[in-house]
């Protein structure tokens, strides 16, 4: 069972560039979630989205972008890369029962601005 | 606001010994849910425990066991009889509505 893919699951990115990063679920969850880790650190949500068509901001959305066009996907588009945004990426996904259903992670994705 | 409090930033236990790691929570909605998530050096996020605002009984998964006080707003994780894989990081969290948030975390460190 696949659950939530990430790609890539590293990478470097020079200051000023732009990406995009990836997550694929395929358990037909309607929540999704992007999060971001710094070293050393808890996880701050960055957007989330309760079904397709409708994102909305977290606690730390800046310098960060969602779209939500299918259920199964939910990609993180990084606009003009900041130092700041140096940090691992975690895509999770839950079913639409909010408050009784763990989130399902996947792996991470490593992101250096350099 | 910080929603989500966990103040051990690291915590050592013997094995074999019981250990508790600490979370506040704030939140005035009444219905809420309440998680722990291990993280160990590997990097993935992996669920252990939940806990309903409305459940009357503490949760218990295995050696996991969560300690509801819900007038103190606190949800502690306790882990009983420790091993060494155990040593993690401990993340607490809190789905309120949409959106789940996360506590800074506790490193736990299981000497032999």
């Amino acid at each position: 069972n696949a659950g939530v893919t990430q790609t890539p699951k590293f990478r470097i990115l020079k200051i000023g560039q732009s990406m995009t990063l990836q997550c694929a679920q395929d358990m037909n969850h309607n929540y999704m979630y992007w999060y971001r880790q710094d070293p050393g650190m808890g996880l701050k949500l960055i957007y989330y989205s309760v079904g397709a068509g409708i994102t909305d901001k977290g606690e730390v959305p800046n310098g960060y972008n969602v779209s939500r066009s299918t259920t199964e996907d939910f990609p993180l588009r990084l606009e003009l890369a900041a130092p700041s945004q140096t940090s691992v990426y975690f895509c999770a996904s839950s079913v639409t029962v909010p408050e009784g259903t763990e989130a399902f992670f996947g792996q991470g994705t490593r992101l250096t601005v350099v | 606001a910080q929603k989500i409090t966990q103040t051990q930033p690291g915590m050592f236990v013997q094995e074999k010994e019981a250990v508790t790691l600490d979370c506040t929570y704030d939140t005035s909605d009444p219905s809420y849910g309440l998680f722990w998530y291990k993280q160990p050096s590997s990097g993935e996020m992996i669920f252990l425990i939940y806990q309903g605002s409305y459940d009357q009984q503490n949760a218990t998964e295995g050696r996991y066991s969560l300690n509801f006080q819900k007038a103190r707003k606190s949800a502690n994780l306790v882990i009983s009889a420790s091993q060494l894989g155990d040593s993690a990081m401990y993340f607490c969290a809190m789905r309120e509505g949409h959106d789940m948030r996360f506590g800074a975390g506790t490193r736990l460190t299981v000497k032999p």
